[in-house]
């Protein structure tokens, strides 16, 4: 059964840093996929990863995958409020093209 | 833009009631699925079809049936709604064989079961 964790949970920023979302999963894959949902929203897709080594980047937010370690990390650089919502990580089960999702993380970023 | 369309927004049922949660995409995605999120939960896959008439369980089937009559349009059908299945019910969808898999949502039906 595929496994998929993330931390932290919850994250409480200050503007103007840097962070790391983490996202580790239990079963061979090699599609990996981040999300952010706000408050009372739905899931908008971020970033789609789709090989060992893939890296994202949009504005503030990186995305990379290494499937040798079963890790991908979302990099967030000088945070600002805007970024404030909960980032889902989801790995596709076995090419199923089902997705198996991390429970999210709740990042708030405080001016 | 890809649209995935959740009929209801909000729904307010009384336990025993049976319960329809209607899901429409209009760019011709092979896959449909639904999901339900719950605080501390994530998200959790209920049924998904690959296919017209074509359905297979996901990891919490119990309680919940689907169909799929028209590409285009998967429904989730609860038979007899309980309390443990308030929540937050999202209908997703994707191209199919040969795609990123990448998922496409729609904006959620939260339901309510009293």
């Amino acid at each position: 059964e595929l496994k998929v964790e993330q931390n932290p949970l919850f994250l409480s920023m200050q503007e103007g840093k840097n962070y790391t979302i983490y996202c580790n999963y239990s079963t061979t894959s090699d599609r990996l996929y981040w999300y952010r949902q706000d408050p009372g929203k739905s899931l908008e897709s971020l970033f789609v990863l789709l090989s060992n080594g893939a890296v994202k980047q949009e504005g503030r937010l990186m995305a990379s995958l290494d499937t040798k370690a079963r890790l991908s990390t979302l990099h967030i650089t000088a945070a600002v409020h805007d970024l404030s919502a909960t980032y889902f990580c989801a790995v596709d089960m076995g090419g199923s093209e089902k997705l198996v999702f991390g429970k999210g993380t709740k990042l708030t970023v405080n001016p | 833009d890809v649209k995935v369309t959740q009929s209801s927004r909000y729904l307010v049922k009384r336990t025993g009631e049976k319960v329809f949660l209607e899901c429409v995409q209009d760019m011709d995605h092979e896959n449909m699925f639904w999901y339900r999120q719950d605080p501390g939960l994530g998200l959790r896959l209920i049924y998904f079809s690959y296919d017209v008439k074509m359905k297979e369980k996901g990891d919490i089937p119990e309680g919940y049936s689907v169909s799929r009559e028209k590409k285009e349009r998967f429904s989730l059908i609860l038979e007899s709604a309980s309390t443990n299945q308030t929540s937050m019910y999202l209908c997703a969808s994707s191209y199919g064989w040969g795609s990123t898999g990448e998922l496409f949502f729609g904006e959620g039906s939260r339901l309510t079961v009293l």
